[in-house]
């Protein structure tokens, strides 16, 4: 079973600009959930969508948006960036049953703010 | 009080010895713990997940899960080389997975 993939692997973009990242969750888990990991901070929740419906939210501006298809896929994106937004972004998908939370991550996406 | 709490090390073991690896949680309610593994560069890497009190072991890894205590620790037999890593705690904490900031292990050849 193939795992999770996140498109691109490398971005850099500029100050003010906006992106979008995109996750493909490993076939049959609905959920996804987002998270972003710098040096400082570790790994902080962003989002999770479940079943195309945003369950939960971490304490990130709205810049942040997230928002999932009927067929799980799931896509992050940053409006107006922020030096501080340079980070690995980080994937995560899971069946979320009520017993598992497993959560498998993706590969990530290094995003660089110049 | 952080929900989730590990010594960020750097832990070093000799190659051969027991590494132990310690999180606790404040949330009384948390059902659910996991330990990830990243290497640098890497991203996270699911090894064990554990729910119930006690012991749960898989391969060289043994989880320990003490909910009376708050506790949950990973321990790695017979550590190799390979094992050099950043080891995560996560817990379910409010339908969410909530991560340590992890320990840094190194194993020493």
């Amino acid at each position: 079973k193939a795992g999770v993939t996140q498109t691109p692997r490398y971005l850099i973009k500029t100050r003010g600009q906006q992106v979008t990242l995109s996750c493909s969750p490993i076939s049959g888990h609905r959920s996804v959930s987002w998270y972003q990991q710098t040096p400082g901070q570790g790994l902080q929740f962003l989002f999770e969508y479940f079943s195309e419906t945003q369950r939960n939210k971490g304490n990130f501006p709205g810049r942040f948006s997230g928002r999932q298809f009927s067929n799980s896929r799931s896509e992050m994106n940053v409006s107006t960036l922020e030096l501080g937004d340079s980070a690995l972004y980080l994937c995560a998908s899971s069946q979320t049953s009520s017993r598992s939370y497993e959560q498998y991550f993706g590969p990530g996406t290094r995003l660089t703010v110049t | 009080q952080k929900e989730v709490e590990q010594n960020s090390g750097p832990l070093s073991v000799p190659e051969g010895a027991i590494a132990s690896l310690n999180c606790t949680y404040s949330d009384r309610g948390s059902q659910s713990f996991f330990w990830y593994r990243q290497y640098s560069g890497k991203s996270p890497e699911l090894i064990m997940s554990i729910y119930s009190n006690g012991d749960k072991e898989d391969g060289r890894f043994t989880a320990q899960l003490n909910k009376a205590s708050q506790y949950v620790s990973l321990l790695i037999r017979d550590s190799q080389p390979s094992d050099s890593a950043t080891y995560l705690c996560a817990v379910k904490i409010w339908e969410k997975l909530t991560f340590g900031t992890g320990t840094r292990l190194t194993i020493i050849p």
